[in-house]
């Protein structure tokens, strides 16, 4: 079956490490998407990517970085530079990035990370 | 303005009851709009796009008001199982490129 798959699932980091966060897809879907939910709050997105070595900051990206090399994969690093970094991460991707209603997010089941 | 707001709830209904959610946005050049649903703990998970005429599944209906810029989402004969967050989004390409907005979600809790 085809899906996106995150790992690690759950992640703890000590204050000032960087961390890696791994998306893949096979889905053959050309976006995708990191986003940050914290509790009982909404989805905010922290960098968003069209198409392969090419990606965007979204309304977060202070303190993150990330890469597009392979269309199937897109790894977000935590850096230490991230003040509140605990948070649960959220990967998506989709058809590309026409807004019609065929262009449906999926969803990866999300990181848990929490800073010691 | 935020771009999508939701009522955030808890919307505390009984098994067998019927509840709606709106959801507002701001921008009326949207295009498309959707629910999720997130379960706690959980990745959202489509529940239905909305069409502009309307659209059912089941217990669920959406719908879409342009003129008043909002979609809703009614859930007949609510099941426990119903209960969960229910997310709207609302798409659009401009000038400025590919918008996808999150509203906060609506919480709905059915008790027995």
């Amino acid at each position: 079956d085809g899906g996106i798959t995150q790992s690690p699932k759950y992640l703890f980091r000590k204050e000032g490490q960087n961390v890696t966060l791994s998306c893949e897809q096979n889905l053959n879907h050309d976006a995708m998407y990191w986003y940050r939910q914290d509790p009982g709050q909404g989805l905010r997105l922290i960098y968003y990517s069209q198409i392969v070595n090419d990606f965007q900051k979204g309304d977060i990206a202070e303190g993150y970085s990330v890469s597009r090399e392979k269309k199937e994969s897109f790894p977000l690093t935590v850096t230490s530079a991230q003040k509140n970094p605990t948070a649960f991460y959220l990967c998506a991707s989709s058809i590309g990035t026409r807004a019609d209603r065929s262009n449906v997010l999926t969803f990866g089941a999300g990181s848990r990370l929490t800073v010691l | 303005r935020k771009e999508v707001e939701q009522d955030p709830g808890p919307f505390n209904v009984p098994e067998g009851a019927t509840v709606a959610f709106n959801c507002t946005y701001s921008n009326s050049a949207s295009q498309s709009f959707f629910w999720y649903r997130q379960d706690c703990r959980k990745e959202p998970k489509l529940l239905m796009s909305v069409y502009s005429s309307g659209n059912e599944d089941g217990r669920f209906t959406a719908q879409l008001n342009r003129a008043s810029q909002y979609i809703s989402l009614l859930i007949r004969d609510s099941k426990l199982s119903d209960s969960a967050t229910y997310l709207c989004v609302v798409t659009l390409n401009s000038n400025s490129g590919y918008a996808l907005n999150f509203g906060k979600g609506t919480s709905l809790l059915v008790t027995p």
